[in-house]
């Protein structure tokens, strides 16, 4: 396992349309999050799991969006019904379990979603 | 609110000479400190962190950074530059204590020059 992996890398969709996107985090890591990244800003942060259980979701996460994380291994990320606005990189992160220590996120190389 | 301020859009370097690249924070209680770097078309890679204890870290490929309390900053820096250095630098706080979603700064985009 090298890396947290992210697909597709890739996503050009019309408006109106349904996209999800998939993360597989690195083995063993339990901690699962979301971020965007619109062009000139840093990440911001969209949702994280702990396992199967989603523990925190921002203000940025319109109900449009909905993110999984059914048997606390990969993750979807959803978006209903795109918008221009949603274009921007999706990237997806893990971490070591809770407890040992501040562990640092590793990231994916992201999802770069274009809405025409 | 929490939040981390990185006042440079674009820092330029010589190749050889010592480079910082500025970041400033503002957290209740103790922050977390992270130091990423992004090469295009390529994730987020981590550098080095502050977590406690000494304020000079020591990081990845050379880079190390100084925790300063009192003028809330924790500056990236290191002592030679290298052209394969130039990529956009991400300075991150967390602004609780565990595992939790990062805040990070707009980003300073380093320019080495050979």
């Amino acid at each position: 396992d090298t890396g947290v992996s992210q697909d597709p890398r890739h996503k050009i969709t019309k408006r109106g349309q349904n996209v999800t996107f998939r993360c597989d985090p690195i083995s063993e890591h339990n901690r699962l999050y979301w971020y965007r990244q619109t062009l000139g800003q840093g990440p911001e942060f969209l949702t994280y799991f702990q396992n199967e259980a989603q523990l925190e979701k921002s203000r940025l996460l319109s109900d449009r969006f909905s993110a999984e994380r059914p048997k606390g291994s990969f993750s979807t990320l959803e978006i209903q019904r795109t918008e221009q606005g949603d274009s921007a990189m999706y990237l997806c992160a893990s971490s070591l379990p809770t407890g040992r220590a501040y562990n640092e996120q590793f990231f994916g190389p992201g999802t770069r979603l274009t809405v025409l | 609110a929490q939040s981390v301020a990185q006042p440079e859009d674009q820092v330029n370097v010589a190749e050889g000479n010592p480079l910082t690249v500025k970041c400033t924070y503002s957290v209740s209680g103790n922050p977390y400190l992270f130091w990423y770097v992004q090469y295009p078309n390529r994730g987020l890679q981590f550098l080095l962190k502050y977590i406690t204890g000494d304020n000079l870290v020591k990081g990845s490929y050379g880079f190390e950074a100084e925790f300063n309390k009192s003028q809330t900053s924790f500056h990236l820096k290191k002592p030679s530059a290298l052209v394969s250095d130039s990529a956009l630098y991400f300075c991150a706080v967390s602004p609780y204590s565990g595992n939790t979603p990062l805040v990070f700064g707009k980003g300073t985009r380093l320019s080495v020059i050979a």
